[in-house]
């Protein structure tokens, strides 16, 4: 079946840190690969997307490039900000999957000054 | 700019009361979506609908139920609820396509049942 697996948090990091946040997936076909994010009493909202092999997702300096010989889809910041604190999530999305996103179990993120 | 809105956002009620949780997007999408998050972060689909008079449990088992009488409104209601309803609920919406879809959040209701 398809799955997300996520790196578990919480991760903290310093101001201008570089940042890694790793996301494996398990999946029949060809999915599309999704980062989302939620900030501190919101709701969730796309931060990048990658529909094929090999495309690479950025946005607000975020990027993650849809690996599928790895079958990776890894999130990377090269300097995090204390605005970057926030709850990122992973997801897949798969026709054959009653057309539902899979999600990831979230990875917290704290950035200090 | 996405346009999808979950009124209350916080909501304190007794255990047994009724409650309904609204939803609402101007977008037009087909498709939409209740979640329930647990202060542990995960989400856990609890209802979606593919459109007007369509309804289908999600993948956790909730004693909630919905309605979808017009595309643009997705309600959630609890007959009775119970303290262990308490969680984050957050809508969401998105057009309905084969390939790959973008959902759109709502703010999301904070419920606590005493």
């Amino acid at each position: 079946g398809n799955s997300v697996t996520q790196m578990e948090g919480p991760v903290t990091l310093s101001e201008e840190a570089f940042l890694t946040i790793n996301c494996t997936y398990t999946a029949t076909g060809y999915p599309s690969l999704f980062w989302y994010v939620q900030y501190p009493g919101e709701g969730l909202q796309l931060l990048l997307k990658a529909t094929k092999a090999d495309d690479k997702g950025s946005n607000k300096g975020f990027e993650a490039t849809y690996r599928k010989e790895t079958t990776s889809f890894h999130l990377e910041k090269g300097s995090v900000q204390v605005s970057d604190s926030a709850v990122y999530f992973c997801a897949l999305f798969n026709a054959g999957n009653n057309r539902k996103l899979i999600w990831g179990l979230g990875t917290s993120l704290a950035v200090n000054p | 700019e996405a346009d999808i809105y979950q009124t209350p956002r916080y909501l304190v009620i007794g255990t047994g009361k009724k409650i309904t949780l609204e939803c609402s997007q101007t977008m037009g999408h087909d498709k939409m979506y209740w979640y329930q998050q647990d202060p542990g972060m995960e989400l856990h689909l609890i209802h979606y609908s593919y459109g007007v008079n369509s309804t289908e449990k999600g993948d956790l088992s909730s004693e909630s139920t919905v309605s979808r009488i017009r595309t643009e409104h997705f309600p959630l209601t609890l007959e009775s609820a119970r303290p262990s309803h308490t969680s984050q609920y957050l809508c969401a919406s998105s057009e309905d396509r084969v390939r790959q879809e973008t959902q759109y959040f709502g703010p999301g209701t904070r419920l606590l049942v005493l």
